[in-house]
């Protein structure tokens, strides 16, 4: 089945360090990547997404880049800000077609970020 | 409101109470979802509807029993729970089930005793 693998935390920096959150996954057809984030007491809230091999998602400075060959959607931002201080969460969406779409996310178990002043 | 709105916001109850969850969205969506979310587990989709009718129950025990009155409402019965089933209880709603993205409330911390 469909599974999705980021790196555990928490993760520590300083404001302005650059970010990396790996993300992993396997899956059987022609996956969606997301990377969503929730900040405390918040609900999930969609950061960024690919649909297809080489795209690149981006949003608030962030980015990630839709890697078939390495079946990866690591997530970065080159200056972190305490206000990013969250958990993120990689997820996928499977298709059985290309172009296809599938409402069913399979979620990473999350990371949770801390930047300290 | 605006949103996906979820109430209460905590809750805590034994393990032989009755209680409900409520989830109401503002969004004009038609599907509507429950998930469980556990410390240092990913989430876990619930129950899925979709224009009121349950289309996924991912096996999920009966103690926990969905209701969606109309496409803006979704509850969750809560009937003799385990402390196992202590978590946080997200929902979320989405135009149609064509992978279109999904919107969060903030959820309900549940604490079963």
């Amino acid at each position: 089945g469909d599974s999705v693998t980021q790196m555990e935390g928490p993760v520590t920096l300083s404001e302005e360090a650059f970010l990396t959150i790996n993300c992993t996954y396997t899956a059987t057809g022609y996956p969606s990547l997301f990377w969503y984030v929730q900040y405390p007491g918040e609900g999930l809230q969609l950061l960024l997404k690919a649909t297809k091999a080489d795209d690149k998602g981006s949003n608030k400075g962030f980015e990630a880049t839709y890697r078939k060959e390495t079946t990866s959607f690591h997530l970065e931002k080159g200056s972190v800000q305490v206000s990013d201080s969250a958990v993120y969460f990689c997820a996928l969406s499977d298709s059985k077609n290309s172009g296809g779409s599938n409402y069913k996310l399979t979620f990473g178990k999350g990371t949770l970020l801390t930047v300290n002043p | 409101e605006t949103g996906v709105t979820q109430t209460p916001r905590h809750l805590v109850m034994g393990m032989t109470n009755k209680k409900s969850l409520k989830c109401e969205q503002h969004l004009g969506h038609n599907a509507m979802y429950w998930y469980k979310q556990s410390a240092k587990k990913p989430l876990e989709l619930m129950f899925v509807y979709n224009f009121k009718e349950q289309t996924e129950n991912n096996s999920v025990p009966s103690r926990f029993s969905p209701e969606c009155p109309n496409s803006s409402h979704l509850f969750l019965h809560l009937h003799t729970l385990q402390p196992e089933d202590s978590a946080l209880y997200l929902c979320a709603s989405s135009q149609d089930l064509g992978g279109n993205e999904q919107f969060f409330g903030p959820g309900t911390r549940l604490t079963v005793l």
